[in-house]
Protein backbone atom coordinates (compact mmCIF):
# COMPACT_ATOMS: atom_id res chain seq x y z
CA UNK A 1 0.00 0.00 0.00
CA UNK A 2 1.11 3.75 -0.08
CA UNK A 3 1.29 5.81 3.30
CA UNK A 4 2.71 8.78 4.51
CA UNK A 5 3.43 8.78 8.32
CA UNK A 6 3.88 12.17 10.44
CA UNK A 7 2.80 12.77 13.89
CA UNK A 8 -0.61 13.93 14.63
CA UNK A 9 0.63 16.84 16.79
CA UNK A 10 3.27 19.08 18.01
CA UNK A 11 3.37 21.92 20.11
CA UNK A 12 6.09 24.81 20.14
CA UNK A 13 6.71 27.91 21.98
CA UNK A 14 7.04 31.43 19.98
CA UNK A 15 10.37 31.82 18.93
CA UNK A 16 11.01 28.31 18.98
CA UNK A 17 11.80 25.50 16.28
CA UNK A 18 10.26 23.33 15.21
CA UNK A 19 10.86 20.10 12.86
CA UNK A 20 7.95 17.45 11.59
CA UNK A 21 8.86 14.59 9.96
CA UNK A 22 7.16 12.69 7.52
CA UNK A 23 7.98 9.39 6.39
CA UNK A 24 6.57 7.82 3.12
CA UNK A 25 6.31 4.19 1.36
CA UNK A 26 4.69 4.62 -1.86
CA UNK A 27 4.84 2.85 -5.07
CA UNK A 28 6.59 5.97 -6.65
CA UNK A 29 8.33 8.68 -5.73
CA UNK A 30 8.40 12.47 -7.86
CA UNK A 31 8.86 14.63 -5.35
CA UNK A 32 7.70 15.31 -1.83
CA UNK A 33 6.00 18.78 -0.94
CA UNK A 34 4.60 20.23 2.34
CA UNK A 35 1.45 22.00 2.37
CA UNK A 36 0.00 24.58 5.39
CA UNK A 37 -3.44 24.25 6.23
CA UNK A 38 -5.22 27.28 8.39
CA UNK A 39 -8.85 25.68 9.86
CA UNK A 40 -11.19 26.51 7.67
CA UNK A 41 -8.78 27.73 5.02
CA UNK A 42 -7.57 26.06 1.72
CA UNK A 43 -4.30 23.97 1.64
CA UNK A 44 -1.54 26.27 0.72
CA UNK A 45 1.97 24.68 -0.93
CA UNK A 46 5.24 25.48 0.74
CA UNK A 47 7.86 24.01 -0.74
CA UNK A 48 9.02 20.90 -2.81
CA UNK A 49 11.85 18.78 -2.49
CA UNK A 50 12.84 16.10 -5.75
CA UNK A 51 16.42 16.11 -4.43
CA UNK A 52 17.83 15.06 -1.80
CA UNK A 53 19.14 17.81 0.68
CA UNK A 54 17.95 21.19 2.25
CA UNK A 55 15.28 23.76 0.74
CA UNK A 56 15.08 26.65 2.34
CA UNK A 57 12.13 29.36 2.07
CA UNK A 58 12.67 32.26 4.50
CA UNK A 59 11.52 30.82 8.17
CA UNK A 60 10.92 27.59 6.07
CA UNK A 61 13.04 24.58 5.56
CA UNK A 62 12.74 21.44 3.89
CA UNK A 63 14.88 18.56 3.49
CA UNK A 64 14.31 15.09 1.92
CA UNK A 65 16.66 12.22 1.90
CA UNK A 66 15.56 9.70 -0.40
CA UNK A 67 17.04 6.93 0.44
CA UNK A 68 15.75 6.78 3.88
CA UNK A 69 12.09 7.76 2.46
CA UNK A 70 12.44 10.69 4.79
CA UNK A 71 11.85 14.22 4.48
CA UNK A 72 11.20 16.74 7.42
CA UNK A 73 9.74 20.71 7.42
CA UNK A 74 11.08 22.97 9.54
CA UNK A 75 10.31 26.05 11.09
CA UNK A 76 11.98 28.75 12.34
CA UNK A 77 11.60 31.61 14.49
CA UNK A 78 7.89 30.04 15.20
CA UNK A 79 5.00 33.03 15.19
CA UNK A 80 1.53 32.35 16.36
CA UNK A 81 -0.01 32.69 13.25
CA UNK A 82 2.15 29.31 12.18
CA UNK A 83 -0.65 27.26 13.89
CA UNK A 84 -2.10 25.25 11.55
CA UNK A 85 -1.88 21.35 9.92
CA UNK A 86 1.03 20.35 8.15
CA UNK A 87 0.72 18.03 5.58
CA UNK A 88 3.86 15.92 3.70
CA UNK A 89 2.96 14.65 0.05
CA UNK A 90 4.42 12.72 -2.19
CA UNK A 91 4.02 12.97 -5.93
CA UNK A 92 4.20 9.69 -7.39
CA UNK A 93 5.72 8.72 -10.50
CA UNK A 94 3.20 9.04 -12.78
CA UNK A 95 3.68 12.48 -11.93
CA UNK A 96 -0.15 12.74 -11.91
CA UNK A 97 -1.32 11.63 -8.47
CA UNK A 98 -0.39 13.20 -5.12
CA UNK A 99 -0.62 11.37 -2.03
CA UNK A 100 -1.02 13.25 1.11
CA UNK A 101 -0.74 12.35 4.67
CA UNK A 102 -2.98 12.78 7.47
CA UNK A 103 -1.60 16.06 8.78
CA UNK A 104 0.31 17.56 11.99
CA UNK A 105 -1.17 20.03 13.93
CA UNK A 106 1.44 22.88 15.14
CA UNK A 107 0.13 24.16 18.16
CA UNK A 108 1.98 27.61 18.68
CA UNK A 109 2.06 28.92 22.46
CA UNK A 110 3.11 32.54 23.94
CA UNK B 1 -6.70 36.73 -10.03
CA UNK B 2 -9.51 34.68 -8.35
CA UNK B 3 -8.15 31.31 -7.20
CA UNK B 4 -10.04 27.98 -7.42
CA UNK B 5 -13.35 28.51 -5.35
CA UNK B 6 -15.84 25.46 -4.32
CA UNK B 7 -19.46 25.67 -3.79
CA UNK B 8 -21.33 25.42 -1.51
CA UNK B 9 -19.17 25.74 1.53
CA UNK B 10 -21.19 23.50 3.69
CA UNK B 11 -23.98 21.14 2.88
CA UNK B 12 -25.42 19.46 5.42
CA UNK B 13 -28.07 16.58 4.01
CA UNK B 14 -30.13 13.45 4.62
CA UNK B 15 -28.83 9.70 4.25
CA UNK B 16 -30.04 8.51 0.80
CA UNK B 17 -30.02 12.18 -0.69
CA UNK B 18 -28.15 13.60 -3.47
CA UNK B 19 -25.48 16.50 -3.11
CA UNK B 20 -23.88 18.17 -6.25
CA UNK B 21 -20.65 19.72 -5.30
CA UNK B 22 -18.94 22.37 -7.85
CA UNK B 23 -15.45 23.53 -8.57
CA UNK B 24 -14.29 26.51 -10.43
CA UNK B 25 -10.65 26.42 -10.79
CA UNK B 26 -7.55 29.04 -11.89
CA UNK B 27 -8.72 30.09 -15.41
CA UNK B 28 -6.45 28.44 -17.67
CA UNK B 29 -5.44 25.61 -15.75
CA UNK B 30 -5.70 22.56 -17.60
CA UNK B 31 -5.84 20.10 -14.49
CA UNK B 32 -8.12 20.22 -11.59
CA UNK B 33 -8.42 17.39 -8.99
CA UNK B 34 -10.92 16.66 -6.41
CA UNK B 35 -10.04 15.01 -2.83
CA UNK B 36 -11.58 14.36 0.44
CA UNK B 37 -10.29 14.65 4.24
CA UNK B 38 -12.42 12.79 6.44
CA UNK B 39 -12.21 14.31 10.04
CA UNK B 40 -8.46 13.71 11.23
CA UNK B 41 -7.74 11.76 8.33
CA UNK B 42 -5.13 12.00 5.16
CA UNK B 43 -6.38 14.32 2.20
CA UNK B 44 -7.25 11.59 0.18
CA UNK B 45 -7.07 11.66 -3.97
CA UNK B 46 -10.67 10.68 -5.30
CA UNK B 47 -9.69 12.03 -9.02
CA UNK B 48 -8.15 14.26 -11.75
CA UNK B 49 -9.08 15.56 -14.98
CA UNK B 50 -7.12 17.20 -17.49
CA UNK B 51 -9.08 19.71 -19.67
CA UNK B 52 -12.73 17.43 -19.90
CA UNK B 53 -11.28 13.92 -19.86
CA UNK B 54 -10.72 11.86 -16.59
CA UNK B 55 -6.94 10.79 -16.26
CA UNK B 56 -6.98 8.80 -13.07
CA UNK B 57 -10.10 7.97 -11.21
CA UNK B 58 -8.97 5.59 -9.07
CA UNK B 59 -9.48 6.98 -5.99
CA UNK B 60 -13.09 7.22 -6.38
CA UNK B 61 -14.69 5.52 -3.66
CA UNK B 62 -18.12 3.55 -5.36
CA UNK B 63 -20.25 4.37 -8.36
CA UNK B 64 -22.56 6.50 -6.09
CA UNK B 65 -20.09 9.20 -6.98
CA UNK B 66 -19.91 10.74 -10.32
CA UNK B 67 -17.22 13.73 -11.20
CA UNK B 68 -18.21 15.93 -14.44
CA UNK B 69 -15.75 18.51 -16.19
CA UNK B 70 -17.88 19.45 -19.34
CA UNK B 71 -16.44 21.80 -21.60
CA UNK B 72 -12.42 21.69 -19.43
CA UNK B 73 -13.81 24.50 -16.93
CA UNK B 74 -15.77 24.00 -14.00
CA UNK B 75 -16.52 20.73 -12.24
CA UNK B 76 -18.73 18.84 -10.77
CA UNK B 77 -18.94 15.84 -7.97
CA UNK B 78 -22.35 14.46 -7.56
CA UNK B 79 -22.62 12.11 -4.57
CA UNK B 80 -26.31 9.99 -4.91
CA UNK B 81 -27.58 8.69 -2.79
CA UNK B 82 -25.31 9.99 0.21
CA UNK B 83 -24.23 7.46 3.10
CA UNK B 84 -23.26 8.75 6.40
CA UNK B 85 -19.53 7.48 5.68
CA UNK B 86 -19.64 10.26 2.84
CA UNK B 87 -19.45 13.19 5.48
CA UNK B 88 -15.95 14.84 4.95
CA UNK B 89 -14.65 17.83 3.37
CA UNK B 90 -14.08 17.78 -0.26
CA UNK B 91 -11.59 20.09 -1.93
CA UNK B 92 -10.67 20.95 -5.37
CA UNK B 93 -6.89 21.72 -6.41
CA UNK B 94 -5.91 23.02 -9.79
CA UNK B 95 -2.22 22.74 -11.70
CA UNK B 96 -2.04 24.57 -15.12
CA UNK B 97 0.54 21.94 -16.13
CA UNK B 98 0.36 18.15 -15.28
CA UNK B 99 4.13 18.52 -14.21
CA UNK B 100 3.26 21.30 -12.15
CA UNK B 101 4.61 20.44 -8.51
CA UNK B 102 2.27 22.99 -6.93
CA UNK B 103 -1.48 22.91 -7.03
CA UNK B 104 -4.05 25.45 -6.04
CA UNK B 105 -6.34 24.58 -3.25
CA UNK B 106 -10.40 25.57 -2.93
CA UNK B 107 -11.15 26.31 0.70
CA UNK B 108 -13.52 22.97 0.28
CA UNK B 109 -16.96 21.83 0.56
CA UNK B 110 -18.25 20.45 4.51
CA UNK B 111 -20.20 18.14 3.46
CA UNK B 112 -22.22 16.41 6.57
CA UNK B 113 -24.81 13.57 5.93
CA UNK B 114 -27.03 12.53 8.69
Amino acid sequence: GQSLEQPSEVTAVEGAIVQINCTYQTSGFYGLSWYQQHDGGAPTFLSYNALDGLEETGRFSSFLSRSDSYGYLLLQELQMKDSASYFCAVRDTGGFKTIFGAGTRLFVKA
Amino acid sequence: EAGVTQFPSHSVIEKGQTVTLRCDPISGHDNLYWYRRVMGKEIKFLLHFVKESKQDESGMPNNRFLAERTGGTYSTLKVQPAELEDSGVYFCASSQYTGNTEAFFGQGTRLTVV
